[in-house]
């Protein structure tokens, strides 16, 4: 079983949708929650971070950490075409390499205009 | 340049080839990691520097793949007699501490390497 699990998609949405997107682990070490956006054939982007549990938002974003259920959470509101891309959630642990990041598989989100 | 970088941005290779990919981190960054990306998957730990010393090396799938950074700043991944299954999108990223909080890390563009 994988660390972090999430959901490929893919997921195809009309425009101005509200998105939901989540991610479930099993390593309760981990203390820092990110959402990375990936273009095609570009590196990921860092979208929102959230140390701990609790939720953050930034504009259209909206990320939630639940960590007594090991459950994280994007939502994106009035999703855009600009929006479609795929999602990794990544994590990393405190004490690791660097706080090395352990992602997920990545759902691939895709808004139609 | 502002951000990691890259090169070869592309490279074919045929197997049993080797090849060497090259990576740029942002001036001054202290922590350097490299990812394995195989297509529709994420991005899987390879390996960790922080200046020239070399943390961690867990996450490299055979005696194959090989990575320095030998003066702290330019770092190389060498992967020896390429087969297919290395065919993947390897990413860099680099980060200005030495232990980071996870939002610090900024990724490369990567570099496609297929093996035929």
């Amino acid at each position: 079983q994988k660390e972090v699990e999430q959901d490929p998609g893919p997921l195809s949405v009309p425009e101005g949708a509200i998105v939901s997107l989540n991610c479930t682990y099993s390593n309760s070490a981990f203390q820092y929650f990110m959402w990375y956006r990936q273009y095609s054939r570009k590196g990921p982007e860092l979208l929102m971070y959230t140390y701990s549990s609790g939720n953050k938002e930034d504009g259209r974003f909206t990320a939630q950490v639940d960590k007594s259920s090991k459950y994280i959470s994007l939502f994106i509101r009035d999703s855009q075409p600009s929006d479609s891309a795929t999602y990794l959630c990544a994590m990393s642990a405190p004490e690791t390499s660097g706080s090395r990041l352990t992602f997920g598989e990545g759902t691939q989100l895709t808004v139609n205009p | 340049g502002a951000g990691v970088s890259q090169s070869p941005r592309y490279k074919v290779a045929k197997r049993g080839q080797d090849v060497a990919l090259r990576c740029d981190p942002i001036s001054g960054h202290v922590s350097l990691f490299w990812y394995q990306q195989a297509l529709g998957q994420g991005p899987e730990f390879l390996t960790y520097f922080q200046n020239e010393a070399q943390l961690d090396k867990s996450g490299l799938p055979s005696d194959r793949f090989f990575a320095e950074r030998p003066e702290g700043s330019v770092s190389t991944l060498k992967i020896q007699r390429t087969q297919q299954e290395d065919s993947a999108v390897y990413l860099c990223a680099s980060s200005l501490a030495g232990r980071n909080t996870g939002n610090t890390i900024y990724f490369g563009e990567g570099s496609w390497l297929t093996v035929v």
